[in-house]
């Protein structure tokens, strides 16, 4: 996606916590969405920030800071099947997604 | 499930043909989108359009186009096809457009396209 950046890959053990930075440089922010899509699926919605700060759903999280173009998603207490790509979007231009890898 | 629909799931066709993919967004949604993603790319946005206006453009083809009909279903018409336009084609919708605050956007399953 244009002007969003994300790390291609991570991996992780199983009940560890990652994190999944993405930086953007935009005029007009409207908030930053993550999503997450699993190979040949559909991307499904994660999480939504508009204002700084931290916003916790169950075992992921995500992070804005506005002033440094700046959000992570964190993924807390990692299962197998979080294995998958982890997509941010600023209005309609998507990062390139990073490949989580969780092992045993 | 997300409510948006996309039909065909699977499409094959050859070098040089012509498909038309169809969706259909959730109820009570205005916008569409589409979505091209090639293998192990991300989502590359190709066209939005709210209620049966175009309102963004992406990168998307000359060879390609799309419309949204009065029943705010959209089709994307592939014409020309080549090799390298074999990829899941993701539509989403949304309720408003991009410039509002919140605008969550909702996938259907994506027709995967195979051009031979």
């Amino acid at each position: 996606g244009q002007n969003i950046d994300q790390p291609t890959e991570m991996t992780a053990t199983e009940g560890a916590i990652v994190q999944i930075n993405c930086t953007y440089q935009t005029s007009g922010f409207n908030g930053l969405f993550w999503y997450q899509q699993h190979a040949g699926e559909a991307p499904t919605f994660l999480s939504y920030n508009v204002l700084d700060g931290l916003e916790e759903k169950g075992r992921f999280s995500s992070f804005l800071s506005r002033s440094k173009g700046y959000s992570y998603l964190l993924l807390k207490e990692l299962q197998m099947k979080d294995s998958a790509s982890y997509l941010c979007r600023d209005k309609l231009s998507f990062g390139a997604g990073t490949t989580v890898t969780v092992r045993a | 499930d997300s409510g948006v629909t996309q039909t065909p799931k699977h499409l094959i066709t050859a070098t040089g043909q012509r498909v038309t993919l169809r969706c259909s967004p959730r109820s009570g949604d205005l916008s569409v989108y589409w979505y091209q993603q090639s293998l192990d790319q991300g989502l590359q946005f190709l066209i939005q359009y709210y209620n049966g206006e175009e309102r963004a453009k992406g990168n998307i083809l000359e060879r390609f186009s799309a419309q949204q009909f009065p029943d705010l279903h959209s089709e994307l018409n592939l014409s020309s096809l080549e090799l390298g336009d074999s990829a899941l084609y993701f539509c989403a919708s949304s309720v408003g457009w991009t410039s509002e605050s919140y605008n969550e956007q909702f996938f259907g399953p994506g027709t995967r396209l195979t051009v031979l």
